[in-house]
């Protein structure tokens, strides 16, 4: 398996813009998550799914940022508008199911986000 | 709210010394205690976990140590080598309520040749 994939690697844009960030999780697995990490606040998990459903979104920032997961094998994470303080590391990752045997978490390579 | 505090925040460690990072926790829900290591540029990776029933696991030359009573958690590395040099975070999950993982802040280990 290619493991879980992330689109772009590196995007810069200005502030103000319209961002997309593209997950495809491994396949077979039922449950995704959208964290972003800073220098300042570590991992933060921002919502994630099981079976497509959203379950947990506390971790949203602010309604700039929203999340959809339209089928098993694909999730974006948008920000409209972006702001500078949105630069970010933003990684996607993805897990079998839940309970010890089947919730190790498996992070794609991340999106780094630079918002001038 | 951070759910799981970690420390310390950085760490340089010799070549063949011990590397120890500590975590603590408040809730007693949380019933997984995974470990990940992230290497620059690298998405974080599964590097070792425990549950709370047993209060040591050792998987080659790192260990979780686990004291249940202090809701607290450390991993020790032993005969650090500049391989391990990376940013290590400790998690915490409910496992019975949920599919969340709670983080750490991480710590920067450097292990000097």
């Amino acid at each position: 398996d290619a493991g879980v994939i992330q689109s772009p690697r590196h995007e810069v844009t200005e502030m103000g813009q319209e961002v997309t960030l593209r997950c495809k999780p491994i396949s077979g697995h039922d449950y995704l998550f959208w964290y972003r990490q800073t220098m300042m606040r570590g991992l933060e998990l921002l919502i994630y799914f099981n079976n497509n459903v959203p379950i947990d979104d506390s971790g949203m920032p602010e309604d700039r940022f929203s999340a959809k997961m339209p089928n098993a094998s694909f999730s974006t994470l948008k920000i409209q508008p972006s702001e500078p303080r949105d630069s970010a590391v933003y990684f996607c990752a993805s897990s079998l199911g839940a309970g010890e045997s089947y919730n190790e978490q498996f992070f794609g390579p991340g999106t780094r986000l630079t918002v001038l | 709210q951070q759910q799981v505090k970690q420390s310390p925040q950085s760490l340089i460690v010799q070549k063949g010394g011990i590397s120890i990072i500590n975590c603590a926790y408040e809730n007693t829900a949380f019933d997984y205690f995974p470990w990940y290591q992230q290497f620059p540029g690298k998405g974080p990776a599964l590097l070792i976990a425990i549950r709370p029933d047993v209060s040591e696991k050792k998987e080659g030359r790192f260990t979780i140590s686990f004291n249940k009573s202090a809701k607290q958690f450390s991993l020790h590395i032993m005969d650090s080598q500049p391989g391990d040099s990376a940013t290590y975070f400790c998690a915490a999950t409910p496992t019975t309520t949920g599919n969340q993982f709670y983080f750490g802040t991480g710590t920067s280990l450097t292990v000097i040749p």
